[in-house]
């Protein structure tokens, strides 16, 4: 059973356009929402990371959207540039939990 | 400061057969999760380790073991290996955090072991 469905698959933008990625949970228990990013042939890498008690977190040009009745959060690129391009994956866990429930991922192309 | 190391970082097994997979943590790290990654998806997670037992499982059979040695390395063991096996086998380790990350699983990958059972 996913516990965290993420979408779209894939996406393609032009340079400065802002890629979206969205993702639901079911689990009303989670309450640490961590991106992580990955290059072909690297292990996935912290991006960004949210708690519920925020709708919104900036770390540069990542934007992290929460919508905790929807039970839905989002990753925003602004101004994305073509060393974006790579596999989004969103994340949700428990606090002092073990594991992390992770999203089917979403690749990212900013084309020049 | 090193990152996680794993080895080896390609391996083609047959069905059946046994393999074993290793990885170095990061230094000041006593925490080692292991995930697996099928093409296209996202890491699955397979089990923890902290203080050499483990300590938490995900949904695999026991023929998916582990090991964590003193020096907190560790090590992914797979037995009768089957095709649906073939995947990115990921090493994170993670310490204690603070600020937003307190009470978090914050991962440090390494760049995993690809497997492939024909």
């Amino acid at each position: 059973q996913q516990q965290v469905k993420q979408s779209p698959q894939s996406l393609i933008v032009q340079k400065g356009g802002i890629p979206i990625i969205n993702c639901a949970y079911e689990n009303t228990a989670f309450d640490y929402f961590p991106w992580y990013q990955q290059f072909p042939g690297k292990g996935p890498a912290l991006l960004i990371a949210i708690r519920p008690d925020v709708s919104e977190k900036k770390e540069g040009r990542f934007t992290i959207s929460f919508n905790k009745s929807a039970k839905q959060f989002s990753l925003h690129i602004m101004d994305s540039q073509p060393g974006d391009s790579a596999t989004y994956f969103c994340a949700a866990s428990r606090s002092n939990d073990y594991k992390l429930s992770f999203g089917a991922g979403t690749t990212v192309t900013v084309r020049a | 400061e090193t990152g996680v190391t794993q080895s080896p970082t390609h391996l083609i097994k047959t069905r059946g057969q046994q393999v074993t997979l290793r990885c170095s943590s990061q230094s000041g790290h006593n925490t080692v999760s292991w995930y697996q990654q099928a093409l296209g998806q996202g890491p699955q997670f397979i089990f923890q380790y902290y203080r050499e037992e483990e300590n938490g499982r995900g949904n695999f059979p026991p023929r998916f073991s582990g090991l964590q040695f003193p020096n907190y390395s560790s090590e992914l063991n797979v037995n009768a290996l089957e095709l649906d096996d073939s995947a990115l086998y990921l090493c994170a380790s993670s310490s204690p955090t603070l600020g937003v990350h307190s009470g978090a699983n914050v991962l440090t990958f390494g760049a995993g072991s690809r497997l492939t059972v024909l």
